[in-house]
């Protein structure tokens, strides 16, 4: 069963980067018709998602992040990562890693890891 | 259009249907896939490709589509539905990915 594990900082200071990582158990980061994404939720707020990454290393982003967003994928260790740059406290948020799977016109994201709460301040 | 719309909260009597709507240009291309979230919890995969449910999802959870509008819908409503539910889906690009603000279900 594929399992999804947030790992990071879960403080960073204003204007600093933001780094987080992803570890993929149970299956792998290489499998096609798979993408893989980071989604993030302010306290109290709904659902953003950020990006994602294709096992080819093609990427994707929320066009109102994407000045400040950076998603890899380490094949070797099966694992991806999320760098967002230049935080503010908007950025403060539960931040998720899930699996996207492709078919045609369809799309979900599945599973999801357990997201881990980063908070910005100084 | 990269907007996928829904109501922000729906209530429902126990036992009684509820359907949970997500309006958006890019639905008259694409289908959406829905998302149970309870408090303290990661997000879970209720419907996915119109109307498939994951293993381990009731099947009182069914999903439709008509038009720019995807639905989500919880025949004899429980309890444990209690949740906010989440529709994704893509852009009119095709390529980047949307979620809806969210509808808060109650059951009475």
């Amino acid at each position: 069963q594929l399992q999804l594990q947030e790992s990071g900082s879960g403080l960073v200071k204003p204007s600093q980067t933001l780094s987080l990582t992803c570890a993929v158990s149970g299956g792998s980061t290489s499998s096609g018709g798979y993408s893989w994404s980071w989604i993030r939720q302010p306290p109290g707020k709904g659902l953003e998602w950020i990006g994602y990454i294709y096992h080819s290393g093609s990427t994707y982003y929320n066009p109102s992040l994407k000045s400040r967003v950076t998603i890899s994928l380490d094949r070797s260790k099966n694992q991806f990562s999320l760098k967002l740059s230049s935080v503010t406290a908007a950025d403060t948020a539960v931040y998720y890693c899930a699996r996207v799977r492709w078919e045609w016109t369809n799309n979900w994201f599945d599973p999801w890891g357990q997201g881990t709460l980063v908070t910005v301040s100084s | 259009s990269s907007e996928l719309t829904q109501d922000p909260a729906v209530s429902v009597a126990l036992g009684q249907t509820v359907r949970i709507t997500c309006q958006g240009d890019s639905l008259r291309s694409y289908y959406a896939s829905w998302y149970q979230q309870k408090p303290g919890q990661a997000p879970l995969l209720v419907i996915y490709a119109k109307n498939n449910r994951p293993s381990g999802i009731p099947d009182r959870f069914s999903g439709s589509s008509s038009g720019n509008t995807a639905s989500l819908t919880i025949t004899g409503a429980q309890a444990e539905d209690e949740a906010d539910y989440y529709c994704n889906s893509r852009d009119s690009s095709g390529d980047l990915l949307v979620f809806g603000g969210g509808t808060k279900l109650t059951v009475l």
